[in-house]
């Protein structure tokens, strides 16, 4: 069955500006996590959606949110973006819990001048 | 602060050696244990797990082993592959808690032919 597929794959963008990230998840599961790549940090967790409900949060600032759709996709958004917000943002899908098996997908490569 | 750290930003073996990766944590409420290997322009693909009731979890060429009482753990790759040169990343949780996978920064395994 097709993987956790996300878009767009690279984004440039400037500071100030707001941006809109996909993620469609595997057929069937209902958990989506977003997470921040950064060298420095490595792996950040952002949020956790089920049922269209945000049911985890990250240390993260509010210009960081999401949401999800009654066929389980989920996108994320932030807003007045900051040089800092430049990293691989990584949608991971699972059946029912975040701590069921998570399958990752390639990831959105943003760019922030 | 980090709670899951794997000290070692890299490490290099030669092909048919073992390759240990190691990862040490903070938290004493965290009950379970991930490892996720990650190659270039892809995202993280889950690679073995362990629980805390366990002190070693084998599957086929990987095993991790678990000291609790030394909060870590470690990932053994017997014998190792030019194909397992990859980041890998630890990752940790607590079931039936908050549910957030924490993870590590992760170690760049280079395995030489």
């Amino acid at each position: 069955k097709a993987g956790v597929t996300q878009t767009p794959r690279y984004l440039i963008k400037t500071r100030g500006q707001q941006v809109t990230l996909s993620c469609s998840p595997i057929s069937g599961h209902r958990s989506v996590s977003w997470y921040q790549q950064t060298p420095g940090q490595g792996l950040q967790f952002l949020f956790e959606y089920f049922s269209e409900t945000q049911r985890n949060k990250g240390n993260f600032p509010g210009r960081f949110s999401g949401r999800q759709f009654s066929n389980s996709r989920s996108e994320m958004n932030v807003s007045t973006l900051e040089l800092g917000d430049s990293a691989l943002y990584l949608c991971a899908s699972s059946l029912v819990r975040n701590t069921d098996t998570q399958y990752f997908g390639p990831g959105t490569r943003l760019t922030v001048l | 602060d980090q709670q899951v750290k794997q000290n070692s930003p890299s490490l290099s073996v030669q092909e048919g050696r073992i390759s240990i990766l190691n990862c040490d944590y903070t938290n004493s409420m965290f009950d379970y244990f991930l490892w996720y290997k990650k190659y270039p322009a892809e995202g993280p693909t889950f690679l073995i797990s362990i629980s805390s009731i366990k002190d070693k979890n084998e599957d086929g060429r990987f095993t991790v082993f678990l000291n609790k009482s030394a909060k870590h753990l470690s990932l053994h790759i017997v014998p190792s592959q030019p194909g397992d040169s990859a980041v890998y990343f630890c990752a940790a949780l607590k079931q039936g808690g908050s549910e957030k996978l924490v993870f590590g920064k992760g170690t760049k395994l280079t395995v030489n032919p």
